[in-house]
């Protein structure tokens, strides 16, 4: 069965620096997600992609973050300069098209920034 | 803005035992709903969604769920908890066009 895969699995980086995020999404899918899990918290909605283009992002999502599909198969999340709060498990997800169609979603990227 | 609200942090039941989670949806239309489960470790796993049509859904793993207009309730039942059903799930309500909103969460632990 196809599925979404990320990497790395965990990542750990200092303060201040660059982290980019992997995903491959599932290959017919046209929508791509990123949704981040603080420690202890809720899941939350980051950003949509769609057409090479975000569709829709959160408030959380801010100039420090971007999204990219570099190739036909990748799509990543850029954070520019990491901050102690951006600690989180990171979830890359697709779907075929938009949220009338589920959204499959990676084992997540756990980000520790110190 | 839509949202859903699981009331139970955490819920301890008996193997063998029946298991219902609970989750209020605050939606003005006729919401797209979903149950994800997440393993220890593990990403998201859709159990069921509900779009519309049968109010009662069935999905993966021997999970149901049955949507309430009424209640905006879409709660998560299963007959007979197995031990791998410890995890930790997730409601959540299609809030645009593109993005989900989850809830809380609810922590499972089966006991022997």
């Amino acid at each position: 069965e196809p599925e979404v895969t990320q990497t790395p699995s965990h990542q750990v980086t200092q303060m201040g620096q660059e982290v980019i995020l992997r995903c491959v999404p599932i290959s017919n899918h046209l929508y791509f997600y990123w949704y981040r899990q603080i420690l202890g918290q809720k899941v939350e909605f980051l950003v949509s992609f769609y057409n090479n283009e975000i569709s829709e992002k959160s408030e959380i999502f801010d100039d420090q973050f971007s999204v990219e599909r570099p190739d036909g198969s990748n799509f990543t999340l850029k954070i520019r300069s990491t901050k102690l709060e951006d600690s989180a498990m990171y979830f890359c997800a697709s779907s075929v098209t938009s949220t009338l169609h589920e959204q499959y979603f990676g084992p997540g990227t756990r980000l520790t920034v110190t | 803005a839509q949202s859903v609200t699981q009331p139970d942090i955490h819920i301890t039941v008996s193997e063998g035992a029946s298991l219902e989670l609970r989750c209020n949806y605050s939606y003005g239309a006729t919401p797209y709903l979903f149950w994800y489960v997440q393993s220890p470790g593990q990403g998201l796993q859709l159990l069921l969604k509900y779009f519309s049509g049968d109010t009662l859904v069935q999905g993966i793993k021997g999970f149901e769920a049955e949507f309430k207009r009424s209640q905006s309730s879409f709660n998560l039942r299963k007959p007979s908890v197995h031990w791998s059903d410890a995890a930790e799930y997730f409601c959540a309500v299609g809030a645009s066009d593109y993005k989900l909103s989850f809830g809380a969460g609810t922590t499972v632990t089966v006991r022997a």
